[in-house]
């Protein structure tokens, strides 16, 4: 039973628009939520983070946007660079904190020049 | 200056041998833990540790054994490999456990059990 959900495992975009991941997760205890980027060979490095009291939190070029009542999360990327091409993961935590974080399976982003 | 490393980068086995991956954070952090990546590529909590303490165990064989022997190193020992345990395991570190502590990653270890 997976409680997190990232449902497009790709996604292309050309470099200078907006780039789109978007999340889903089931538990309703989940009160934090993460993005985490990943090159290839490496480990995933924190991007972004946002408490389930804010509904939007930006920084710089990317902003993470959290719809509690729809359980729904979005990354927006802009405009997307090619190194931002990498696999991106939603992740989210509840009462355990960062001691017990569930991934989604990521999304692989391409930005074409 | 690696914040996490772990070793080694690649580890390829047989069914039924014991192999162990080293996991050291020089950030002073106090938790850390052990991730496995699957072939599904879910990222899945397996162990954390708080100051050497175990406190998520998740669910996983008793043939996986962590180990702290202080708070900058976490050791993963697994006995008796099976073929299921392929994986590329992941050590992390966060300043504490709350939620708002980003968890640091290490490179990744490929273990292959053939």
């Amino acid at each position: 039973d997976q409680q997190v959900k990232q449902n497009s495992p790709s996604l292309s975009v050309q470099e200078g628009r907006i780039s789109i991941l978007n999340c889903d997760y089931t538990n309703s205890m989940f009160d934090y939520f993460l993005w985490y980027k990943k090159y290839p060979a490496e480990g995933p490095t924190f991007l972004i983070s946002i408490s389930s009291i804010k509904d939007k939190n930006e920084d710089g070029r990317f902003t993470v946007f959290l719809n509690k009542s729809a359980k729904h999360l979005s990354l927006h990327i802009v405009p997307s660079q090619p190194g931002d091409s990498a696999v991106y993961f939603c992740a989210a935590s509840g009462d355990q904190g960062a001691q017990k974080l569930v991934f989604g399976q990521g999304t692989r982003l391409t930005i074409n020049p | 200056d690696t914040a996490v490393s772990q070793t080694p980068k690649y580890l390829v086995t047989q069914m039924g041998n014991d192999k162990s991956i080293k996991c050291e954070q020089n950030l002073g952090h106090d938790t850390m833990y052990w991730y496995k990546q699957d072939s599904k590529k879910f990222l899945k909590i397996m162990f954390s540790y708080n100051n050497k303490e175990l406190i998520i165990n998740e669910t996983v064989p008793n043939r996986f054994s962590p180990k702290s022997p202080d708070k900058a190193h976490l050791n993963l020992h697994i006995n008796s490999l099976e073929l299921g345990d392929s994986a590329v395991y992941f050590c992390a570190s966060s300043q504490d456990g709350a939620a708002n502590s980003p968890l640091h990653f290490g490179n990744g270890t490929r273990l292959t059990v053939t």
